[in-house]
């Protein structure tokens, strides 16, 4: 079973939309969560972190966290073309690593 | 806020050649750093951490004497790829962990590596 676990894609929604990005993870006592933002050809950069249960909300962004059903998500409202791009949820996992463990990312693509 | 820097960006070389990546921490003091790997369309595997003035720490499956990691200073870790093949042909990404700590890394550009 994959640690953290995302749908690939595409997800693709209009300009102005929201766009739900959801990631789910297997160890039930991890305590960090986070969604990176990775371009095209590009590294990987930050967007959220969140480490308790409910909604974090930055901008346009807002992360969910549910640790009892071990899912995180992340909200883009208004979603922009510049938002187009591959979003990788991170989670630091039990064993005492404090390195987080990604998932494969979504690819998301919002069309004008 | 931290800032990595990373270099070459892309290099192209020759099956059998070695290749140096440069991972830097500017402005801040960096004892661990991650190296990353991340092949078309997948997710990035970490390869081995670094540790200043230690040696580095692989992963299971990372061989250590192909991927030669030194971290002499607090702010410099290199990754040699020696005996650099196709099948090691890309996106080696190098990441520190931020000062506020709180497992939050900072990623440097990444460097793209294409062995003919």
């Amino acid at each position: 079973q994959k640690e953290v676990e995302q749908n690939s894609g595409p997800l693709s929604v209009p300009e102005g939309a929201i766009a739900s990005l959801n990631c789910t993870y297997s160890d039930r006592v991890s305590q960090s969560f986070f969604w990176y933002r990775q371009y095209s050809g590009k590294s990987p950069e930050l967007i959220m972190s969140i480490y308790s249960n409910g909604d974090k909300e930055d901008g346009r962004f807002t992360a969910q966290l549910n640790k009892a059903s071990q899912y995180v998500s992340l909200l883009i409202r208004d979603s922009q073309p510049s938002d187009s791009a591959t979003y990788l949820c991170a989670v630091n996992l039990s064993g005492g690593s404090y390195i987080p463990t990604f998932g494969r990312g979504t690819s998301l693509i919002v069309h004008p | 806020g931290a800032v990595v820097s990373q270099h070459p960006s892309r290099v192209i070389c020759k099956s059998g050649t070695s290749v140096k990546i440069e991972c830097r921490s500017l402005d801040f003091q960096a004892t661990t750093m991650f190296w990353y790997r991340q092949f078309p369309k997948q997710s990035l595997m970490l390869m081995a951490t670094s540790n200043e003035g230690s040696k580095a720490t692989y992963e299971q499956g990372v061989e250590k004497d192909k991927f030669l990691i030194n971290h002499a200073s607090l702010t410099l870790s290199t990754l040699t790829v020696t005996s650099a093949h196709p099948e090691d042909s890309s996106f080696y990404i190098c990441s520190a962990e931020q000062l506020s700590g709180a497992n939050v890394l900072t990623f440097g550009a990444g460097s793209r590596l294409t062995v003919l």
